[in-house]
């Protein structure tokens, strides 16, 4: 059964920093493209951005407002994935999700852990 | 890259069929056959309940159904039943411009 577990949601001032990471399991981690996808407090869902296999590359793609300041990176030997926030603000308020991308595009879901932007 | 529109909600009394659009451009939903679409219960992750427009994953019921024509996909619920509650998303690979994906606005369906 594939799982992701989605972890180190926190309350963070703006302009603060926050590492949030995936641990997965259930399938082959290595070979797997892994997004993160946000959904603001009442919201629609906003894809954030992506990591590639390594055999795809390792290369990340980042949705436009995230270039520069969210990177996210991918530790295969421990089958987690990572996802860097600096200059955060309050409209990164959201509970954060990974999940993998398929060939058609994205089909399992973590349970998500919530980022608070506040002073 | 502009969210996809979505109706803010359709209902249905059980065993009526509703529909939920999802209007895009030809720059995501009209350019490719990457379509799909979530149901989210109140406070869960969401589900994959369609994918590539029109395909079904093992598990998910045949009263579901997607289609697409020109720059809007479609999500059908048949026979609607009390589990059918809750959001729904559609999704489409939003090509080149970011290589990735923009959701939709979200629909709650509502079973009168």
């Amino acid at each position: 059964e594939v799982q992701l577990v989605a972890s180190g949601g926190d309350l963070v001032k703006p302009g603060g920093s926050l590492r949030l990471s995936c641990a997965a399991s259930g399938f082959t981690f290595s070979n797997a493209w892994i997004s993160w996808v946000r959904q603001s407090p009442g919201k629609g869902l906003e894809w954030v951005g992506r990591i590639k296999s390594k055999s795809a590359g390792g290369t990340t793609d980042y949705a436009a407002p995230q270039t520069g300041s969210f990177t996210i990176s991918r530790h295969d030997s421990k089958n987690t994935v990572y996802l860097y926030m600096n200059s955060l603000k309050t409209e990164d308020t959201a509970v954060y999700y990974c999940t993998t991308e398929g060939a058609a595009g994205i089909d399992y879901w973590g349970q998500g852990t919530l980022v608070t932007v506040s002073s | 890259q502009s969210a996809l529109t979505q109706p803010r909600s359709v209902s249905g009394s059980p065993g009526q069929s509703v529909t939920i659009s999802c209007t895009g451009t030809s720059s995501d939903v009209g350019g490719y056959n990457f379509v799909s679409w979530y149901h989210q219960h109140a406070g869960k992750a969401p589900k994959l309940i369609i994918y590539s427009v029109t395909k079904r994953p093992s598990g998910v019921p045949d009263r579901l159904s997607g289609s697409k024509s020109g720059n809007t996909a479609s999500l059908t619920i048949s026979g609607l039943r009390a589990e059918d509650e809750g959001d729904y998303h559609c999704c489409s690979y939003a090509g080149p411009q970011s290589f990735g994906y923009v959701f939709g606005t979200g629909t709650k369906v509502t079973v009168l």
